[in-house]
């Protein structure tokens, strides 16, 4: 199993550009998240999703839109990149029981100019 | 809202010692959960330890041991016995309800931990 994987690994957008983060687990997990790391912070939600077709907002969605249409793919578009966007953005999955750890990507490093 | 506070954002302790990283957190919910998270200078995320808020003995997992004391709310992480390769940010997080049972974490900011040979 190859687990959790985010393509690119590293991106550098203009502000004003679009772009989708992938991501992709091939462990049947049900539920799958987008997180942002803001350099010397934690992790914050943007958004996540418990199935194909439902989604819901996390604690910081907005300039962020995702959609899923598979249980194995969650992408994560960012709709006009603006320098706030700048940050490490990790995508995770899990089955949902309530003591199991959600299981992180690599993560993807975007930079905004 | 849900709140992780994590109050040491550094720690230098020398190699073989054992460390206590800090963790409190702040919640109306009954039943929850915290995690314990590695970040290597590499930026991957490592699931070290879970705490569920009705477990009654401290979980525990090789080196690590996690203090739960409910009443003073707080999740403190012990590791035994450091080792080099424990040099790394550590994030408490807690599990969150939300739609349909899924899970969403809230993170701590963090506590890097530098142990010195």
């Amino acid at each position: 199993n190859a687990g959790v994987t985010q393509t690119p690994k590293f991106q550098v957008l203009k502000t004003g550009q679009s772009m989708t983060l992938q991501c992709a687990q091939d462990m049947n997990h049900e539920y799958m998240s987008w997180y942002r790391q803001d350099p010397g912070m934690g992790l914050r939600l943007i958004h996540y999703s418990v199935g194909a077709g439902i989604t819901d907002q996390g604690e910081v969605p907005n300039g962020y839109n995702v959609s899923r249409s598979t249980t194995e793919d969650f992408p994560l578009r960012l709709l006009s990149a603006a320098p706030s966007q700048t940050s490490v953005y990790f995508c995770a999955s899990s089955w949902g029981r309530r003591q199991e750890t959600q299981y992180f990507g690599p993560g993807t490093r975007l930079l905004v100019l | 809202a849900q709140k992780i506070t994590q109050t040491q954002p550094g720690m230098f302790v020398q190699e073989k010692e054992a460390v206590t990283l800090d963790c409190t957190y702040d919640t109306s919910d009954q039943s929850y959960g915290l995690f314990w998270y590695k970040q290597p200078s590499s930026g991957e995320m490592i699931f070290l330890i879970y705490q569920g808020s009705y477990d009654e003995q401290n979980a525990t997992e090789g080196r690590y041991s996690l203090n739960f004391q409910k009443a003073r709310k707080s999740a403190n992480l012990v590791i035994s016995a450091s080792q080099l390769g424990d040099s790394a940010m550590y994030f408490c997080a807690m599990r969150e309800a939300a739609i349909q049972g899924a899970q969403k974490l809230v993170f701590g900011q963090g506590t890097r931990l530098t142990i010195n040979p």
